[in-house]
C-alpha cells in the first residue's frame, strides 16, 4: 500500500529552466511533507519541509506547494542547475504521535546543459 | 559535529552468513530508524528504535531480521542467514526526542551500507 507516490520516476530539464517535481499521497492523517535529495553512493539529505497548516514554502531556488484537497504536493526549483541532477524523495509523516517517515518512490532529476 | 554515523560501508556475505550493520546517531539525537533502498526503488521503512526500546518494527521482515538501540553504543540492524534478495543499501537515520524541534521532523541520514549477498 503506497501512501506517498511520485508517479514520475525521471524528469530531464535544461539548465535555467524550472524543474517540477510531483507528489501524491493517501493518507489524510500526514500533516508534515518533507522533499529529501539522493546523490548516488551517499545518504539523503534535508532539501525543504512544508507544515499542512500553509500552503507553500520557499527557501531560495526551491519551493513547495501544498494542495490539501487535491493531497498533493510540488516542488519547484528555478533555476534549475546541473548539481540538482539528483534522486528527489518526497516524504510524509503525522506529527500527533511519535511516527515514521513515510517515503515516494522517487524521482531522478537530469539537469542538462 | 558527526553526522549519523555508518558502518561499514560495503559489506559483502556468502548465502546463509550474519550481516550486522551498525548505527550511531547525530549528538544529541535518541531516536534511530533503519529503512531499506532495493535496487531501483525507494526507501521502505523497516524499524523504528529508542534506547532499549523498539517503537515501531512493522515494516522488518518477520524472520532472520532484527535491530537493536542499547542503552550503551550502536543501534544495530542484524540480518541472519541472509539471502540474495537481501542485497540493497541500508540507511540509519537519527532524531531529536519527538517534538522537540518544532520547526523540523526531519531526520538525518547517515550515508548507508552497501549490502552485497554473493
Amino acid at each position: 500500500d503506497q501512501q506517498v507516490k511520485q508517479n514520475s520516476p525521471s524528469l530531464s530539464v535544461q539548465e535555467g529552466r524550472i524543474s517540477i517535481l510531483n507528489c501524491d499521497y493517501t493518507n489524510s492523517m500526514f500533516d508534515y511533507f518533507l522533499w529529501y535529495k539522493k546523490y548516488p553512493a551517499e545518504g539523503p539529505t534535508f532539501l525543504i519541509s512544508i507544515s499542512s497548516i500553509k500552503d507553500k514554502n520557499e527557501d531560495g531556488r526551491f519551493t513547495v506547494f501544498l494542495n490539501k484537497s487535491a493531497k498533493h504536493l510540488s516542488l519547484h526549483i528555478v533555476p534549475s542547475q546541473p548539481g540538482d541532477s539528483a534522486v528527489y524523495f518526497c516524504a510524509a509523516l503525522y506529527t500527533g504521535t511519535a511516527s515514521k517517515l513515510t517515503f515516494g518512490t522517487g524521482t531522478r532529476l537530469q539537469v542538462t546543459l | 559535529n558527526a553526522g549519523v554515523m555508518q558502518n561499514p560501508r560495503h559489506l559483502v556475505r556468502r548465502r546463509g552468513q550474519e550481516a550486522r550493520l551498525r548505527c550511531s546517531p547525530m549528538k544529541g539525537h535518541s531516536h534511530v530508524y533503519w529503512y531499506r533502498q532495493l535496487p531501483e526503488e525507494g526507501l521502505k521503512f523497516m524499524v523504528y528504535l529508542q534506547k532499549e526500546n523498539i517503537i515501531d518494527e512493522s515494516g522488518m521482515p518477520k524472520e532472520r531480521f532484527s535491530a537493536e538501540f542499547p542503552k550503551e553504543g550502536p543501534s544495530i540492524l542484524r540480518i541472519q542467514q541472509v539471502v540474495r534478495g537481501d542485497s540493497a543499501a541500508y540507511f540509519c537515520a537519527s532524531s531529536p526526542p519527538w517534538g522537540q524541534d518544532p520547526l523540523s521532523y526531519g531526520y538525518t541520514f547517515g550515508s548507508g551500507t552497501r549490502l552485497t549477498v554473493v
